[in-house]
């Protein structure tokens, strides 16, 4: 597509329910990122992947947060057991880098997720 | 990691004045780029810039490596212009670590 979507745009959930988020990125771009921004804070980094693999995963805050993405292209980010805290906005970037620090990040709009 | 430091944190322009917002990073990189996010959440993409200057518009940037910083300069404000902008640094491998932000608010 023309850019990275994400779905969906708004998520409400009870404390304690599992979610999950989409990232379809730009087509062709073999980098993927997912951040998370709390209300009005910074970017978080969470976890990058090149192709299907992630190379590095030490954003994700514990271990009820886990990321696939398969065929090199849609990416899931997955909460367990969500927490209040959880409640943020996950953005997703993908970029077509050959390393993780070069070229430039194209981002998603963003699922604002809000845990009751 | 590296560390990035923004500033001013807020700025509040009156329409047609220039700006100049600073980043400040602790290490070598090889990857800076300035994002605008505007008051609907959505970030774009302004400049990618590791080095030298670059010009878009209203809006420039330039990065002395060397020194570590980056300057991103606004040039007659518009309202639209408000919003926050972030700096975004990398290093080698290292994953892309964002700066705080500077809040800026431009008034009619």
């Amino acid at each position: 597509g023309a850019g990275v979507s994400q779905s969906p745009s708004n998520k409400v959930t009870e404390k304690g329910k599992d979610v999950e988020l989409r990232c379809d990125p730009i087509s062709g771009h073999t980098a993927l990122y997912w951040y998370r921004q709390s209300l009005g804070q910074g970017l978080e980094f969470l976890i990058y992947f090149q192709g299907n693999s992630a190379p590095d995963k030490s954003g994700l805050p514990s271990d009820r947060f886990s990321a696939e993405r398969t065929g090199g292209s849609v990416s899931t980010l997955t909460i367990q057991r969500t927490q209040q805290e959880d409640s943020a906005v996950y953005l997703c970037a993908s970029s077509s880098p050959q390393t993780p620090s070069t070229d430039t990040q194209y981002f998603g709009p963003g699922t604002r997720l809000t845990v009751l | 990691g590296i560390q990035v430091e923004q500033s001013p944190p807020d700025l509040i322009l009156q329409e047609g004045a220039n700006s100049t917002l600073r980043c400040n990073f602790s290490d070598s990189v090889n990857n800076l780029q300035w994002f605008h996010q505007n008051p609907w959440g959505q970030l774009i993409n302004l400049f990618y810039i590791p080095s030298g200057t670059k010009q878009n518009g209203r809006l420039s940037a330039t990065t002395v490596a060397t020194e570590r910083y980056s300057l991103l300069y606004i040039s007659s404000s518009q309202t639209t212009d408000s919003g926050v902008y972030f700096c975004a640094v990398a290093g080698g491998y290292q994953k892309v670590t964002f700066g705080i932000g500077t809040k800026l608010q431009v008034i009619p």
